[in-house]
């Protein structure tokens, strides 16, 4: 089965900072890997994907998240926090059988000025 | 409309009554996903349809929810005799592809947040 481990409830950043936001996965075969971010009263948004090809991903405002295949991890990566990135992040997995994406806990971002 | 929109925004329902939630995808895609969010977790998948059929329901709770679409469009899902359990957000994400577009990103609403008292 599917799953998805968030072990960070929360991660606090000073803006300008570098961010990290870890996920590890479990998955048959391989994965494919999203991270979403959800505001406060707002839709889950979609922030960037890995399938195949390059380890280092690049997605919205200014993210990036890494596959590692040995370590089954996805962490989301920004070189400089802004404190507009302060909301709750997901990832999120699904295997080649395509059927549902599976979600991790989430972990609140807290960027401070 | 641009986005997936869900209705109501907010439903209050007293425990024992059915409720209807409702889902309209971005036009054109073709999965249509519900997910349950609990508050401080991550959305639950419940079932997910292809067009109007249902592919995978494995992750409904009990027999009192189900879930139809059955114009491949619109989507309702129906928690009868609810219980305070069934408190919760409710999110449907509509994707692109179904099959081979495994890599669609889904789109998600607002969400319904359901209250039983």
């Amino acid at each position: 089965a599917q799953s998805v481990a968030q072990p960070e409830d929360q991660v606090n950043v000073a803006e300008g900072n570098p961010l990290t936001v870890k996920c590890t996965y479990s998955v048959s075969g391989n994965p494919y890997l999203f991270w979403y971010v959800q505001y406060p009263n707002r839709g889950l948004q979609f922030l960037l994907k890995y399938i195949t090809g390059d380890n280092l991903v690049k997605g919205s405002y200014g993210f990036e998240a890494e596959f590692n295949k040995s370590q089954t991890s996805f962490h989301l990566k920004k070189p400089s926090a802004l404190v507009s990135d302060s909301a709750l992040y997901f990832c999120a997995v699904r295997d080649q059988a395509g059927t549902a994406l599976i979600f991790g806990k989430g972990t609140t971002l807290s960027v401070s000025s | 409309g641009a986005g997936v929109s869900q209705s109501p925004r907010y439903k209050v329902t007293k425990r024992g009554q059915d409720v209807a939630l409702r889902c309209d995808p971005i036009s054109g895609h073709v999965s249509l996903y519900w997910y349950r969010q609990a508050l401080g977790q991550g959305p639950e998948f419940l079932t997910y349809f292809n067009y109007e059929a249902q592919q995978d329901k494995s992750g409904l709770p009990n027999d009192r929810f189900s879930a139809e679409r059955p114009e491949g469009s619109i989507s309702t899902l129906t928690i009868q005799r609810t219980e305070q359990r069934d408190s919760a957000m409710y999110r449907c994400a509509s994707s692109l592809r179904a099959g081979q577009g495994r890599n669609s990103p889904l789109h998600f609403g607002n969400g319904t947040r359901l209250t039983v008292t």
